[in-house]
Order: structure tokens, then sequence, then C-alpha cells
């Protein structure tokens, strides 16, 4: 019920392609949806975030896509640039409750230039 | 500049040696967690603080401690390290327990 499912584990684009990532949840009382980027050798990093009320959320090159019937949601990454190339994680909270993120394990994109 | 900052940045120790991983945020946040990441298993929570000298357990407390007797410091202890506590260690902060995550840079431990 806590888990969020993510995948694909990894994943490599051709520069100016579009990335995708997916995850999954079960609990349907998770109402913040965040994904972070994480670069080689730095911490995690708030890349952009959706709460149930909306379907989508743009923020430059960077769409989270959300469905809740499904229980699903997805990063997109447009023009994919070698400078996209990190590991990005999802995650999931209760923010109403307070509670901790649930974090996916982690997607690791390669954009081959 | 609003930073989070772990110290040591790498360590590697015998089994056994206790060892104390620092952290200190400067952005006067009250949510303050320790996370270790391992390859396929991502992100998982050590321990949590919501206030000063209040701490709780997240997902993997086995084998550490902490405590919050400043609001900015939260530190990481492992009073007896074995070599399964071999991880990368990331210190956060935040306003609250659901806002954004303010990551340190990490610690590579290593226990032999």
């Amino acid at each position: 019920q806590q888990q969020v499912k993510q995948s694909p584990q990894s994943l490599i684009v051709q520069k100016g392609g579009i990335s995708i990532i997916n995850c999954a949840y079960e609990n349907t009382a998770f109402d913040y949806f965040p994904w972070y980027q994480q670069f080689p050798g730095k911490g995690p990093a708030l890349l952009i975030a959706i709460r149930p009320d909306v379907s989508e959320k743009k923020e430059g090159r960077f769409t989270i896509s959300f469905n809740k019937s499904a229980k699903q949601f997805s990063l997109h990454i447009m023009d994919s640039q070698p400078g996209d190339s990190a590991t990005y994680f999802c995650a999931a909270s209760i923010a109403q409750a307070g509670t901790a993120l649930i974090f996916g394990k982690g997607t690791t994109l390669s954009v081959s230039s | 500049e609003a930073q989070v900052t772990q110290n040591p940045r790498y360590l590697i120790t015998v089994t056994g040696k206790k060892l104390t991983v620092t952290c200190s945020q400067n952005m006067n946040h009250e949510y303050m967690s320790w996370y270790r990441q391992d390859p396929g298993l991502g992100l998982r929570q050590i321990y949590y603080s919501m206030n000063v000298e209040v701490t709780d357990k997240g997902d993997v407390p086995e084998g550490y401690k902490v405590s919050r007797k400043e609001k900015r410091n939260f530190p990481l202890i492992l009073e007896s390290p074995s070599p399964n506590q071999t991880s990368l260690y990331f210190c956060a902060s935040s306003w609250t327990r659901e806002d954004t995550q303010y990551f340190g840079p990490g610690t590579r431990l290593t226990v032999l």
C-alpha cells in the first residue's frame, strides 16, 4: 500500500528524443507527487511536483502527467539533452496528514549525443 | 547560500568502530531526516525529526541513532557499524514533513 513502483530502472534516449518515466501507487490517500533529479555525486533536488487536482503540469521541457483513476503518474522530458542524464526519483506522500515521502527506486537516464 | 552540509563526505571504517556523520542546515527548517541510498533500492528513510528533541524511526532504523539538540544540526550515529551499513547517506531538511526536501551532498560510508 505504501510502495511507489517506478519503471524503467534505466533508460537510454537519443538527444532530442522524449524520455518517459512511469510511477504507480496503490494508496489512494497520496496527494502530493514530486519528482527529484539526482546528478552523480550530488544529492537529489526537487525537479517538479503535482497534486491530484490537475492532470498535467509543465515546467519548461519537463511535464508530469497524472492519471488518478489508474493511480499512475509519469515524467516526460521533451527534447532530451545530454545534460539531463541523471537519476530520477518519483515520490508520493499524504501532504494533508504530513506523512513522509515514499520514494520510487529510481531511473537512471542516459541521453546520448 | 541556503544549504545542507554533511561531514565527512567519504569515510572508510572497520566493523564495530563508532562513528558520527554530521548534518547541518542554515534554512531554519524544522523537519530533518536521514536517508540511505543503495543500488536498486532507491532512497530509504532511516530517521527523521519534526523539531528539536523530537525524533522518530523511518523505514530502516536498525543500527542507527540520531539526536536533535539544536534546530540546525541532526547527526547520525552508528554505535557499532557493520558491513551491511556500507551505503551512500543523505541528510535532508524541509519546512514540514511533506514540503520540498533539500538534500545534502551525501556521505559515502564503507564499513570493512
